[in-house]
């Protein structure tokens, strides 16, 4: 285990709802990550935290919205996605930036 | 948008050989290269972070090299073993905390 935990693993939903991603470390780090996989494409960073403020976002759609209320958890809130939008969500933190990134089981989100 | 490209994207080797992969990629503004091993169903784990030219690292039969004028890193694996099958992601980093990834070699070691 990396120290990194992600709820929940698998997520089903259709376009209308909303839901959220949930991460978790409990290694003292400072930055904090989300990445998404597609099939067949590289893992993709989305949006970076360093101490709970936002350094990076991706050209990522306004319909996905991370949330870092502290250093030791990360959300991804999610709402009227596309089916695209499936894919393998992982959660990584490092210890700060440039350091070897930690990372999370991920959420295997299936957007009907 | 950087491009890191890793081949093969897919090896099938026999228990005991030897093989190793290649991760390109552009050499400017270069600060450091990741590896990263990633089973299935688990998560993505860090094997070597490597920052200098010429750097070789090694941990048991898994060992990596990098060449930052170039713009390539090597990654070796000895006497390859079942339990070694995974995907190898290599990932640059070369500004702050930003990590491009490549898309991976699939390495199936069979018994």
């Amino acid at each position: 285990e990396t120290g990194v935990t992600q709820t929940p693993r698998h997520l089903v939903m259709g376009m209308t709802n909303k839901k959220s991603l949930k991460c978790e470390q409990h290694l003292g780090h400072n930055a904090m990550y989300w990445y998404k996989q597609s099939a067949k494409k590289p893992l993709e960073l989305m949006f970076v935290y360093n101490f709970k403020e936002q350094t990076e976002n991706n050209s990522v759609p306004s319909r996905f919205s991370p949330e870092c209320p502290n250093s030791s958890h990360l959300f991804l809130h999610l709402h009227t996605l596309q089916p695209e939008d499936s894919a393998l969500y992982l959660c990584a933190s490092s210890p700060g930036r440039a350091d070897t990134q930690y990372f999370g089981p991920g959420t295997r989100l299936t957007v009907l | 948008i950087l491009n890191v490209e890793q081949s093969p994207q897919s090896l099938h080797v026999q228990e005991g050989d030897s093989t190793n992969f290649t991760c390109s990629f552009p050499s400017s503004n270069f600060y450091a290269l990741h590896w990263y091993r990633w089973e299935t169903a688990k998560s993505p784990e860090a094997l070597f972070v490597m920052t200098l030219n010429g750097d070789e690292k090694k941990k048991g039969r898994i060992s990596a090299t990098l060449n930052t004028k170039e713009g390539y890193s090597y990654l070796y694996i000895k006497g390859s073993q079942p339990e070694d099958s995974a995907t190898y992601l290599c990932a640059l980093n070369n500004a702050g905390n930003m990590l491009t990834f490549g898309g991976g070699t699939r390495l199936m070691v069979k018994p």
